[in-house]
C-alpha cells in the first residue's frame, strides 16, 4: 500500500524542547516538502528536498531543521528557536517528471507546544 | 516573492446553490495552478491547470485559468453538504528542477442543508 505516513498524529511538547516529526514515503518520489498550516494562513513552505542529501529553505525555515539521508525519509525538527511552533504540519512528496505534477500529502501532525 | 490570494475567505450557501471561488497570483516563472480540497486532514488534489490545459471539469466541479488576468476560478454547481471544506489554490512556479508551490490562504465553504 503506497503512500506517505507521518507520525505521530498528535504531539504535545513543553516550550524549550526540540521535537522531530517523522515523514516517510514509499512512492519512490524524488522530492519531499514540509508545510505548516495555521488558521487563516494557508499552507506555508518550511523546507524542501529535491534529492537525497540536499535540501533548501522554504519561506519560513527559521527555527526548523531537516535532513534527507534516505530517499524515503524527510524528518523535520522543530527547535526551541521556533517562536510559534503550535501548528498543523503537512509533509508532501512528488515525482520529478516534466509535464505531469503529482504531489501527495501525508495525513499531517498536529503539534501543540505549551 | 511569489504570492497567491484567494477570495472570499469564507462562504456560506444553501444546498443546491452554485458557488465560484477565486484565486489570483503573482509569481515568477509560472508553471501550473492547482486546486485542492481540504476537509479534516491533508488536502486532496482536484485540478491542475497549465498553459496547455486552461479548463478542467469533473462532475459538478470545473475550473478555468485566465493567464492574462493571472487568475483562476473554481465553480461548484448544485452544491451538496459534502462539498463543505476548505478549498486551496496553489501555484507552481520556478525553473525546472527547482519548482515550488505557493498556497493561498484558502476559502472555507460551508453548505447549509
Amino acid at each position: 500500500d503506497g503512500g506517505i505516513t507521518q507520525s505521530p498524529k498528535y504531539l504535545f511538547r513543553k516550550e524549550g524542547q526540540n521535537v522531530t516529526l517523522s515523514c516517510e514515503q514509499n512512492l519512490n518520489h524524488d522530492a519531499m516538502y514540509w508545510y505548516r498550516q495555521d488558521p487563516g494562513q494557508g499552507l506555508r513552505l518550511i523546507y524542501y528536498s529535491q534529492i537525497v542529501n540536499d535540501f533548501q529553505k522554504g519561506d519560513i525555515a527559521e527555527g526548523y531543521s531537516v535532513s534527507r539521508e534516505k530517499k524515503e525519509s524527510f524528518p523535520l525538527t522543530v527547535t526551541s528557536a521556533q517562536k510559534n511552533p503550535t501548528a498543523f504540519y503537512l509533509c508532501a512528496s512528488r515525482r520529478q517528471t516534466s509535464g505531469l505534477y503529482e504531489q501527495y500529502f501525508g495525513p499531517g501532525t498536529r503539534l501543540t507546544v505549551t | 516573492e511569489d504570492k497567491v490570494v484567494q477570495s472570499p475567505l469564507s462562504l456560506v450557501v444553501h444546498e443546491g446553490d452554485t458557488v465560484t471561488l477565486n484565486c489570483s497570483y503573482e509569481v515568477t516563472n509560472f508553471r501550473s495552478l492547482l486546486w485542492y480540497k481540504q476537509e479534516k486532514k491533508a488536502p486532496t488534489f482536484l485540478f491542475m491547470l497549465t498553459s496547455s490545459g486552461i479548463e478542467k471539469k469533473s462532475g459538478r466541479l470545473s475550473s478555468i485559468l485566465d493567464k492574462k488576468e493571472l487568475s483562476s476560478i473554481l465553480n461548484i454547481t448544485a452544491t451538496q453538504t459534502g462539498d463543505s471544506a476548505i478549498y486551496l489554490c496553489a501555484v507552481e512556479a520556478g525553473n525546472f528542477g527547482n519548482e515550488k508551490l505557493t498556497f493561498g490562504t484558502g476559502t472555507r465553504l460551508t453548505i447549509i442543508p
